[in-house]
């Protein structure tokens, strides 16, 4: 079974340009979410999606970030314009549980290898 | 808030030597403790975890002890191999979340 994959695993741009990450789960996983690390940092969460909604987006930075899974597959993050500071590398992740509200404490979620983003 | 603290890296070690990587944490209530693991290349991978206090996950000759009285998780493995090389983070999971609070990160280097 295919795991999660991201495209591109790395991405150089010039600050003020638009980057669109790609994120396709594992078959079948309801869930997906977006991470980002920061260099040297933790990992830190962006959003949830169950399905094509978005179920948590508290960690999104600003409104320069979008994120969408049109048809509840496939998942992008659009940073535009993109600042110095968005420079980090992005995971995501997918899981098959159900999500909050579903009385499950934990649930495991696959990562993807992530896309190293440079800005510059 | 919830918060991971981990020893900074690099770690660097010979092949067979013992391992220990340090964490902390930081949580209200009793949370659900995990190491995770990145290979080159590759994503993270759940290592281990342990969902409440004296509770020991191990995976791969690794082993943590979920240690209440100290808020620890130290991560171990008694004889590591080149193959061992990669970043690991420590995380925690609060009741009812299921996101990740994770540390920094610690890179291991394993030379032959």
């Amino acid at each position: 079974e295919a795991g999660v994959t991201q495209f591109p695993s790395h991405s150089v741009i010039e600050k003020g340009q638009t980057v669109t990450l790609r994120c396709d789960p594992i078959s079948g996983h309801d869930n997906l979410y977006w991470y980002r690390r920061v260099m040297g940092k933790e990992i830190k969460f962006l959003l949830h999606f169950v399905k094509e909604s978005k179920q948590d987006e508290s960690g999104m930075p600003n409104n320069r970030f979008l994120a969408e899974r049109t048809g509840g597959t496939y998942s992008t993050l659009k940073v535009q314009p993109a600042e110095l500071e968005d420079s980090g590398v992005y995971f995501c992740a997918s899981s098959p549980f159900p999500g909050q509200g579903m009385g499950i404490s934990y649930n495991e979620q696959f990562f993807g290898p992530g896309t190293r983003l440079t800005v510059l | 808030g919830d918060s991971v603290t981990q020893m900074e890296g690099p770690v660097t070690l010979s092949e067979e030597a013992f391992l220990t990587i340090n964490c902390t944490y930081t949580a209200t209530g009793y949370p659900s403790l995990f190491w995770y693991v990145q290979y080159p290349g590759e994503g993270l991978q759940l290592l281990l975890k342990a969902t409440k206090a004296d509770d020991k996950g191990s995976n791969k000759g690794f082993e943590a002890t979920y240690r209440k009285e100290t808020t620890s998780f130290h991560l171990e493995k008694g004889s590591v191999q080149v193959s061992d090389s990669a970043v690991y983070f420590c995380a925690l999971s609060g009741r009812g979340s299921y996101i990740p609070t994770f540390g920094r990160g610690t890179s291991l280097i394993v030379h032959p």
